[in-house]
Order: structure tokens, then C-alpha cells, then sequence
């Protein structure tokens, strides 16, 4: 079946490593995109990337870096520069439509990091 | 992108059909209106979306205003799995691509027995 796999779902680290979360897609998308998101609070967009090989900051994107080498994966890194990245980090996807209205967001199950 | 507001929390009986209001005064001409929904510890997941047409799917009804000032999400017979958090967006189509959705906090939605 077609979906985006985030991977791992629960991730311990101590403070002052580098983790680097996957997020794989088979839906042929072209955008895909990083959210976090606190407890009781919205998302917030993180990086995102509507083409291979580019890749715009979002709101908070400060102590987080991302690739977009192939289409179907944009892994996310969270440097030690990130004061607090303990968060659940949610990776969605959506079709790039020419014309008409936007496509809808296809989300991940989230991968949880907490920072020791 | 337009603002957008929303109750904090909402309950609903079982069976019964779960109107969620959005209020969108500032929207613009070309902004669509979006729901989402999240279950707790899960990924967002799209319930419908439109720009001033009312619509339906499988999932939920959709009806906007004639201003296009507010808008209500209508589960018209509710139940226990469509407890969730529910996000009322706002967002206008950029140049055919994706652009990015801002979700606030949302509407607690919860279905009691």
C-alpha cells in the first residue's frame, strides 16, 4: 500500500548528539514537508521541499538540517544546536497539482524524540 | 494566510451529529478552507476541504458560509472513533504547488457513550 513511513517511532538520545529521522514515501509525491509538534499545542513547519534537490526553511527551522537527495526521501536531522528537540516530529507529503485546487497532506504516524 | 478560530473543545453523543464551527472573517478570495483531524499520538489526517461551494464526502460535510466567513464541519452521526483533535485551515493556492498548511490548536472533539 502507498504511504510515508517515519522511522523510528520512539528515539531516546542524550543531549548534545545529532538524530536524524527518516521519512520515506511510495506516492510519487513531489512536496514533502517536517512538522513539530508540543503537547496541547499545533504544528509547526519545520523545512520543506516541493522538488528533489531543494528545500526551503519553515518557521523553526533553526538546529534542524534536511536533505532531499531522491524523491521519496527527506530525512530530517536535529543538530545539538536545537535547545530543545524533544517533540514529536510528524513528516508529511502532497502532490504538486498544476491548476486546480491543492492536494491534501498525507502524514506519517510521527516519530517521538526524547532528549535525556 | 487567513486566521482562523476555533473552540477549544466540543462534546458530542455518541450517534449524534458533531457540528465544529471555524471562524475565518479575514479570509480572502482565493483562500480554501481545509479540515484535518488527529488522533491522539497519530499523524494528521485529511477530512475535506472547499473554497465556497458547500461539500460532502464519505467522512463529513463541509458548509460555508455565503461570506465565506466562517465555515462548520458536520460528522453527521458520531462515534466513539472520531475523538480527535480538529484543525480548521485556512490557505490560498500557490502557483498549482502544495504551499504550506498552518495548523493551530484546534478543536478537542469528544464522543461520549
Amino acid at each position: 500500500d502507498g504511504g510515508i513511513t517515519q522511522s523510528p517511532k520512539y528515539l531516546f538520545r542524550k543531549e548534545g548528539q545529532n538524530v536524524t529521522l527518516s521519512c520515506e514515501q511510495n506516492l510519487n509525491h513531489d512536496a514533502m514537508y517536517w512538522y513539530r509538534q508540543d503537547p496541547g499545542q499545533g504544528l509547526r513547519l519545520i523545512y520543506y521541499s516541493q522538488i528533489v534537490n531543494d528545500f526551503q526553511k519553515g518557521d523553526i527551522a533553526e538546529g534542524y538540517s534536511v536533505s532531499r537527495e531522491k524523491k521519496e526521501s527527506f530525512p530530517l536531522t536535529v543538530t545539538s544546536a536545537q535547545k530543545n528537540p524533544t517533540a514529536f516530529y510528524l513528516c508529511a507529503s502532497s502532490n504538486r497539482a498544476s491548476g486546480g485546487p491543492e492536494g491534501e497532506l498525507f502524514f506519517g504516524e510521527g516519530s517521538r524524540l526524547t532528549v535525556l | 494566510d487567513a486566521k482562523t478560530t476555533q473552540p477549544p473543545s466540543m462534546d458530542c453523543a455518541e450517534g449524534r451529529a458533531a457540528n465544529l464551527p471555524c471562524n475565518h472573517s479575514t479570509i480572502s478570495g482565493n483562500e480554501y478552507v481545509y479540515w484535518y483531524r488527529q488522533i491522539h499520538s497519530q499523524g494528521p489526517q485529511y477530512i475535506i476541504h472547499g473554497l465556497k461551494n458547500n461539500e460532502t464526502n464519505e467522512m463529513a460535510s463541509l458548509i460555508i458560509t455565503e461570506d465565506r466567513k466562517s465555515s462548520t464541519l458536520i460528522l453527521p452521526h458520531a462515534t466513539l472513533r472520531d475523538t480527535a483533535v480538529y484543525y480548521c485551515i485556512v490557505r490560498a493556492q500557490t502557483g498549482g504547488s502544495q504551499g504550506n498548511l498552518i495548523f493551530g490548536k484546534g478543536t478537542k472533539l469528544s464522543v461520549k457513550p
